[in-house]
């Protein structure tokens, strides 16, 4: 149980182009999703959460403009990143709450390389 | 900012030994602690997790220990194997109610054969 899925597993685009990364909960409901970004050997940095049907909270420092994020459902949130530059690149991670748990599972994440 | 943090950026055991992971929390808010394994290329895995009114939890093979005093956190695996080579981080909430966390740097642990 508590399973999380990400796809793309790995994206590699040009300068300038939109990026879309889905996170599902496969078998819970998840009210709550976080996106994170790591960078090699660095730690986990969160960007931001997602609410379903509300608007995401972003942390300090992050572009909201620039990561868009929709909750759409309770089992699907996405994150774009919208003119992607080089600076962009990193491994993208997604977590679900379940339930009125407080256990965040993860994604296996989605590798983004811009050139 | 607050910050969580590790003591050890890499730790070498040998296979059958006790491995102990440690880690710092300065916010005295956070009630809720969690740590996670990281394979290389993977998301984190769920370890074991702890309230801040237990100051020991067991799970099989690993114990989490807290110590709000000192704010400090460990991490005991016990019979390391092969399999637990990755990067461990510990985590934190922001506080009753506030589901976010904030990561630790990181525990490389390597597991000699």
């Amino acid at each position: 149980g508590a399973v999380v899925s990400q796809h793309p597993s790995r994206v590699i685009c040009k300068s300038g182009t939109s990026v879309k990364i889905e996170c599902r909960s496969l078998d819970f409901q998840a009210t709550t999703m976080f996106w994170y970004r790591q960078f090699p050997k660095q730690s986990l940095m969160l960007m931001a959460t997602s609410n379903e049907g509300s608007k995401a909270t972003y942390e300090q420092g992050v572009e909201k403009d620039k990561f868009l994020i929709n909750h759409a459902s309770l089992t699907l949130s996405t994150l774009t990143v919208t003119s992607a530059h080089p600076e962009d690149s990193s491994f993208y991670i997604c977590s679900a709450l379940a339930g009125g748990g407080e256990t965040q599972y993860f994604g296996p994440g989605t590798r983004l390389l811009v050139l | 900012g607050e910050s969580v943090g590790l003591h050890l950026p890499t730790l070498s055991v040998q296979e059958g030994d006790n491995s102990i992971i440690n880690c710092a929390y300065s916010n005295s808010a956070s009630d809720y602690f969690i740590w996670y394994k990281q394979e290389s290329g993977k998301g984190p895995q769920f370890i074991i997790d702890i309230r801040s009114n237990m100051d020991k939890r067991q799970g099989q093979r690993v114990t989490v220990l807290l110590n709000k005093t000192v704010k400090h956190l460990s991490l005991q695996i016990a019979a390391t194997q092969p399999g637990d080579s990755a990067v461990y981080f510990c985590a934190e909430n922001r506080g009753t109610g506030r589901r976010a966390l904030t990561f630790g740097s990181g525990t490389r642990l390597q597991v000699q054969p």
